[in-house]
């Protein structure tokens, strides 16, 4: 069936640091890719996402590029602030109508 | 336009219990999806229903039921609760079941 591995984390930065957060994933056809933030006391929210192979999403300095050849979808920032900091899940929807699947969530912390 | 709402925020219940959890999604969106997210398991998926109808079913025990009403507000109920009921429940809702889904920011239950 169709799945999603996340770095495990927390992992912890310092501010200005850059930032990947790995992410790969199993599935059949041509699936959806999402990555999606929650802070404290939150619910998730969509980040970015990426629709077909070789799309980049990208939102408030966060990118990810869906590579078919690798099955990867890798978060990417180039200067991570203290806001940042939260955990970051990345998701897939496989074919139509099928169920959203989430990683395991990876934790950031940066450091001031 | 309002986000997905989840009442209540918070709840505690004694073992043995049951509990309903109701979520109105966005206005426009047919589906709603319930996820359970633990510090343990992660985010876990429960169930997913759109235009009334259950789409897609996670691995829970029969104990979590939930329903789909006419105007798309979603209930979520769990029967004979136990301590490892408690978690963090979201519901996330989608336009069509080839969308993004947003999530509310869950309801926090404690079975004590």
């Amino acid at each position: 069936g169709n799945s999603v591995t996340q770095m495990e984390g927390p992992v912890t930065l310092s501010e200005e640091a850059f930032l990947t957060i790995n992410c790969t994933y199993t599935a059949t056809g041509y699936p959806s890719l999402f990555w999606y933030v929650q802070y404290p006391g939150e619910g998730l929210q969509l980040l970015l996402k990426a629709t077909k192979a070789d799309d980049k999403g990208s939102n408030k300095g966060f990118e990810a590029t869906y590579r078919k050849e690798t099955t990867s979808f890798h978060l990417e920032k180039g200067s991570v602030q203290v806001s940042d900091s939260a955990v970051y899940f990345c998701a897939l929807r496989g074919s139509s109508a099928s169920k959203i699947i989430f990683g395991s969530g990876t934790r950031l912390s940066i450091r001031p | 336009k309002a986000g997905v709402t989840q009442t209540p925020r918070y709840l505690i219940k004694t073992r043995g219990q049951q509990v309903t959890l109701s979520c109105s999604p966005i206005s426009g969106h047919r589906s709603v999806s319930w996820y359970q997210q633990t510090p343990g398991q992660g985010l876990q998926f429960l169930f997913e229903y759109f235009s009334e109808t259950q789409r897609n079913k996670g691995n829970f025990p029969g104990r979590f039921s939930g329903r789909q009403f006419s105007n798309s507000r979603s209930e979520m109920n769990v029967s004979t609760l136990e301590l490892g009921d408690s978690a963090l429940y979201l519901c996330a809702s989608r336009q069509t079941l080839n969308t993004e889904a947003f999530f509310g920011q869950g309801t926090r239950l404690t079975v004590v």
